[in-house]
């Protein structure tokens, strides 16, 4: 079975500064998908960003970009620029990319309280 | 593009009651899943709809049962509620199995 874990509880940044939001994972598989969610207090979950384990590249999407480390299975999310709308509780996840019935489930991490400070 | 919408937003039961909740998904949304999210936790996989037939289930107990109907619209219904079952529960769905999901903002249930 995979896990994933975050270890830092809450973050916090002051607004215009940067900050790295920690993921690791364990799994036997090869071929998966790892995302970074934010979930505001309206409790939406909304994707910030996606990578493709076969994809050696880190992803981008504007001020947030990712580091992955395919062989120390860790996936780092980095805020850049921080706005005081980035306040909310972030979640690494993982997604099997084979077959079987865990194909699309997602596994999530406990999550991490990002607090902007003006 | 019309997202997922879930109902209620709110819902008190009490222990050992039933309770259903709704998701209605994005037009053309294959696949539908279920979450269930303690506070201050991460969410947990429930169940996953994929054409109306259930092809995944996490560690949850049988009394968790699921619907998904043709007009891409699904429910979740837990029997006999327990204390434990207070959370917040999400829907997400997606066009096919390999895509990114689209999640609802959920229904908080409490059970007293």
């Amino acid at each position: 079975a995979q896990t994933v874990t975050q270890s830092q509880p809450e973050m916090s940044v002051q607004e215009a500064e940067t900050v790295t939001l920690s993921c690791t994972y364990d799994t036997s598989e090869s071929d998966y998908y790892l995302f970074w969610y934010k979930q505001p207090p309206s409790r939406q979950m909304i994707l910030v960003i996606r990578q493709e384990a076969y994809k050696q590249q880190n992803a981008t999407e504007n001020r947030f970009s990712v580091n992955f480390q395919k062989a120390a299975k860790s996936f780092s999310l980095k805020i850049s620029d921080s706005q005081l709308g980035d306040a909310a509780m972030y979640f690494c996840a993982y997604r099997s990319a084979t077959g079987g019935t865990s194909y699309g489930k997602l596994t999530f991490g406990q999550g991490t309280i990002l607090t902007v400070h003006p | 593009e019309t997202g997922v919408t879930q109902s209620p937003t709110h819902l008190i039961k009490t222990r050992g009651q039933q309770v259903t909740l709704r998701c209605s998904s994005q037009s053309g949304h294959n696949t539908v899943s279920w979450y269930q999210q303690a506070l201050g936790q991460g969410p947990q996989f429930i169940f996953q709809y994929y054409r109306e037939e259930e092809n995944g289930r996490g560690n949850f107990p049988p009394r968790f049962s699921g619907l998904q109907f043709p007009n891409y619209s699904s429910e979740l219904n837990v029997n006999a509620l327990e204390l434990d079952d207070s959370a917040l529960y999400l829907c997400a769905s997606s066009l096919t199995r390999r895509d990114g999901y689209t999640f609802g903002s959920g229904t908080r249930l409490t059970v007293v």
